[in-house]
Formats: structure tokens, sequence, C-alpha cells
């Protein structure tokens, strides 16, 4: 079954440190989404991306955020400057036709810790 | 803004016994409607979604969620609980922009 695969599963990192996760969406896939959860929060969108730009962006997806599919297979996030607030899971989804499936597939999350 | 409401956080139940976890929302329109699990340490899965037509969803290891737009919930619900069910259920909410809106979860303990 095709999965979305996100790495690294776990990375530490020092504030003010540059951060990229990576994320391979299902091959066929054509939209594309970053969500964190925060650790006891909710999990919260944050972008999502669509024919090579961002679509949709929250309050939270400031300048320190940003996405690029550098390849026909990568959706990575980039973070900037990192925060201690920045720490959380972040979770990569992708989809094929929101209007026909609905679904959004979720990879298994890469947690940032920022120290 | 859409919105979603899980009032009850954690839930404990036994295994065998049914249950029900509650879930309201908030939105202008009629809603895109799901229900995530997760199990720790893994991601999101979807366990079942409405977006229109009958308004009681099957979904995934036995579950299913009833819409009642009259009462903006979207509960789900399963007969007998397996301790593999053991989990945090998120439901969550989504316009036409697949935006999903997530709810703060309930965390489901079986006892055997």
């Amino acid at each position: 079954e095709p999965e979305v695969t996100q790495t690294p599963s776990h990375q530490v990192t020092q504030m003010g440190q540059e951060v990229i996760l990576r994320c391979v969406p299902i091959s066929n896939h054509l939209y594309f989404y970053w969500y964190r959860q925060i650790l006891g929060q909710k999990v919260e969108f944050l972008v999502s991306f669509y024919n090579n730009e961002i679509s949709e962006k929250s309050e939270i997806f400031d300048d320190q955020f940003s996405v690029e599919r550098p390849d026909g297979s990568n959706f990575t996030l980039k973070i900037r400057s990192t925060k201690l607030e920045d720490s959380a899971m972040y979770f990569c989804a992708s989809s094929g036709s929101w209007v026909k499936t609905g679904e959004l597939f979720f990879g298994e999350g890469s947690r940032l810790t920022v120290l | 803004a859409q919105s979603v409401t899980q009032p009850d956080i954690h839930i404990t139940v036994s295994e065998g016994a049914s249950l029900e976890l509650r879930c309201n929302y908030s939105y202008g329109a009629t809603p895109y409607l799901f229900w995530y699990v997760q199990s720790p340490g893994q991601g999101l899965q979807l366990l079942l979604k409405y977006f229109s037509g009958d308004t009681l969803v099957q979904g995934i290891k036995g579950f299913e969620a009833e819409f009642k737009r009259s009462q903006s919930s979207f509960n789900l619900r399963k007969p007998s609980v397996h301790w593999s069910d053991a989990a945090e259920y998120f439901c969550a909410v989504a316009g036409t922009a697949s935006k999903l809106t997530f709810g703060t979860g309930t965390r489901l303990q079986v006892t055997l």
C-alpha cells in the first residue's frame, strides 16, 4: 500500500539553527500539506501546496517557514531559525483529488526538539 | 471559521463494551467530516469520512459515525471495543479548501 514517508523521525537542534524536514508523498498525489502537533495539543494546519505554490497557509506559517518541492518526489519544510516553541511533531500529508476522495494520507511524523 | 469540539479528553471502557466518542463542529455550510486515529508514536490514520449522502458512515476497524446536522455532531461509535483500539481519536472538519481543522482529541483507554 502506498504511503507517505518522512525523514528524519526525530531531530534535535539548537535554538536558532535551520532545520529541514523531508517528506516523500504518495507518487501520484498532487496536493501536499504540513501539519504540526505540539505535545499534548491538537494537530494544527500549517500549509497546503499545489502546482508548485502555496495554496493556503495558517498564521503559524510565518516568514521563518518555507516549503519546497525541489524535485518530482520530495516535499520539504524548512524552518529558518528555530525557536523553542517550534518543538513539535510535524506531519506531512498528501492527497490525490480532494474533491473526489476527500482523504489526506499522513506520514508518521518528524519529531523536532529545539533546545 | 471552522472549529471542532471533542468534549471528552479521556475515556476508559472495558474490552467488549460499546463506545461512543463525541464530536461537535462549527462550520457555515455542509462540512466534510472525518475521524482519525493516532496510536502512540504513529501518524494519523483515517477511520472514516462524511462528505454527503447517507448520514451513517461505516469505516475501518468496525467503526461508524453518524452525521446529525441539527446537532452539529459527528459522533464515532463502535459496538464492541477491542484492546487494540486504545489510541487517541481526532475528529476533524474541512470545507472545500481541504484544510483540516482538528479537535483536541479523545484518548481511549481499554481495560481488560
